[in-house]
């Protein structure tokens, strides 16, 4: 049963602290996508990736975010430093070439404290 | 941008009984998709729409496209406990540097026994 594995499951950090959030997509997907779950806005895109390259970071703060994907097995969101207001849950996501179905991960339920 | 209203907010219903929840919005998609997401989990897909005025079902589920474009609705008849959590409705317009969803606010289900 193919599946989109997230790491860490749950991240408690200080503020101030760089905290790095890992997507390992479905094999044979090439688009990946990172949202950001709140109750206040709901599912918000940060930034997404086809076939490696960043098409939309638009969502992102790019302060103190950043998404890489170093290679097509690995997406990476990082946030340096952290403040309390960037605590949410966030998925990754990744999808085939027609873009529609996406699988969602598990989430990373990051506090800041 | 674009924006997904999705109603209702929250739904308190007896076990058996039929539910139904829409999703509109001020600009058209080209396919509409329909989540579930559970407590501590990703949303993971239960109806995907491509067609102005598809109608689809799955299992008690059933969902229908709208005919201009800028609606649909999702019913579950004969709800059960399982059913709870909240559901999604998203619009996807595919092609180009697009092809993210945009996501409704959710619609949370509970289910009396």
């Amino acid at each position: 049963d193919a599946r989109v594995t997230q790491t860490p499951r749950d991240k408690v950090t200080e503020m101030g602290q760089e905290v790095t959030m890992r997507c390992q997509p479905i094999l044979g997907h090439n688009t990946v996508f990172w949202y950001r779950q709140t109750m206040m806005q709901g599912l918000e895109l940060l930034a997404y990736f086809r076939n490696r390259a960043p098409l939309d970071d638009s969502g992102m703060p790019k302060d103190r975010f950043s998404a890489e994907m170093p290679d097509a097995t690995l997406a990476t969101l990082k946030i340096q430093p952290s403040e309390p207001r960037d605590s949410a849950v966030y998925f990754c996501a990744s999808s085939g070439d027609r873009g529609f179905g996406y699988t969602f991960g598990s989430g990373t339920r990051l506090t800041v404290v | 941008g674009q924006q997904l209203n999705q109603s209702p907010q929250s739904m308190f219903i007896q076990e058996g009984e039929d539910v139904s929840m829409n999703c509109t919005s001020s600009s058209i998609f080209n396919t509409w998709l329909w989540y579930k997401q559970d407590p501590g989990e990703g949303p993971v897909l239960l109806i995907a729409l491509y067609k102005a005025g598809e109608l689809t079902s799955n299992g008690r589920l059933t969902a229908q496209f709208g005919i201009t474009r800028k609606d649909s609705f999702l019913n579950i008849s004969a709800s059960i406990p399982s059913d709870v959590g909240i559901y999604f409705c998203a619009g996807l317009n595919y092609g180009g540097s697009q092809g993210n969803l945009i996501f409704g606010k959710g619609t949370k289900l509970s289910v009396k026994p």
